[in-house]
């Protein structure tokens, strides 16, 4: 496809439980990132993949929460033992060249997820 | 610690009205972007400013990146319902992880 996708789109799940969610950037973008966006707040980081470098996991929340990005393609994020504060839109987005003054992010739509 | 402060955070005019909305930083960026998100989508990039004093123009949109690269601005001229949205402002230097503003809401009145 064109674009970034994510999957699930829609993910209710019972507090307690284990999640994972999926990214699929744009081909051939070096940088990945993951946001969290709580209803009607800004972005929150959570992690950044660059090329083959170790992620920057600065944004991660907690150890609940970790993020994989295989053959520097797919990005799969996990949270385990879901807490109902961890209900939001998470949000990936990809970028061509993350050495380029440019960096221009792509968005996918997002993932929101309901922790009951 | 890199930081983006954006103002206002909320904002609420008529149709029709001007309005100007701001990004600041203590910190140098290579450049700032901006971004307009609606609601249950992912936010798409408007434009990338990279020089300083830089102006840029989409339609109604005028974006100016301050002369020392710390600072934009985003001005509407006779703002429309489908400019609703939030607005977001990214610095980004190359290498570093692209740092975003909380955002300003905006909300036109028809």
């Amino acid at each position: 496809g064109a674009g970034v996708s994510q999957s699930p789109s829609n993910k209710v799940t019972e507090k307690g439980k284990d999640v994972e969610l999926r990214c699929d950037p744009i081909s051939g973008h070096t940088a990945l990132y993951w946001y969290r966006q709580s209803l009607g707040q800004g972005l929150e980081f959570l992690i950044y993949f660059q090329g083959n470098s170790a992620p920057d996991k600065s944004g991660l929340p907690s150890d609940r929460f970790s993020a994989e990005r295989t053959g520097g393609s797919v990005s799969t994020l996990t949270i385990q033992r879901t807490q109902q504060e961890d209900s939001a839109v998470y949000l990936c987005a990809s970028s061509r060249d993350y050495a380029s003054s440019y960096n221009e992010q792509f968005f996918g739509p997002g993932t929101r997820l309901t922790v009951l | 610690t890199q930081l983006l402060e954006q103002s206002p955070q909320f904002l609420s005019i008529q149709e029709g009205e001007n309005l100007t909305v701001y990004c600041n930083s203590s910190s140098v960026f290579s450049s700032l972007q901006w971004y307009r998100q609606e609601p249950g989508e992912g936010p798409v990039l408007l434009v990338t400013v990279v020089t300083g004093g830089e102006v840029k123009k989409l339609k109604r949109l005028t974006f100016q990146f301050g002369d020392a690269r710390k600072d934009s601005s985003l001005h509407i001229t006779a703002a429309q319902p489908g400019d609703t949205g939030l607005y977001l402002c990214a610095g980004a230097s190359p290498g570093d992880k692209i740092i975003f503003g909380k955002g300003t809401r905006l909300h036109i009145l028809p």
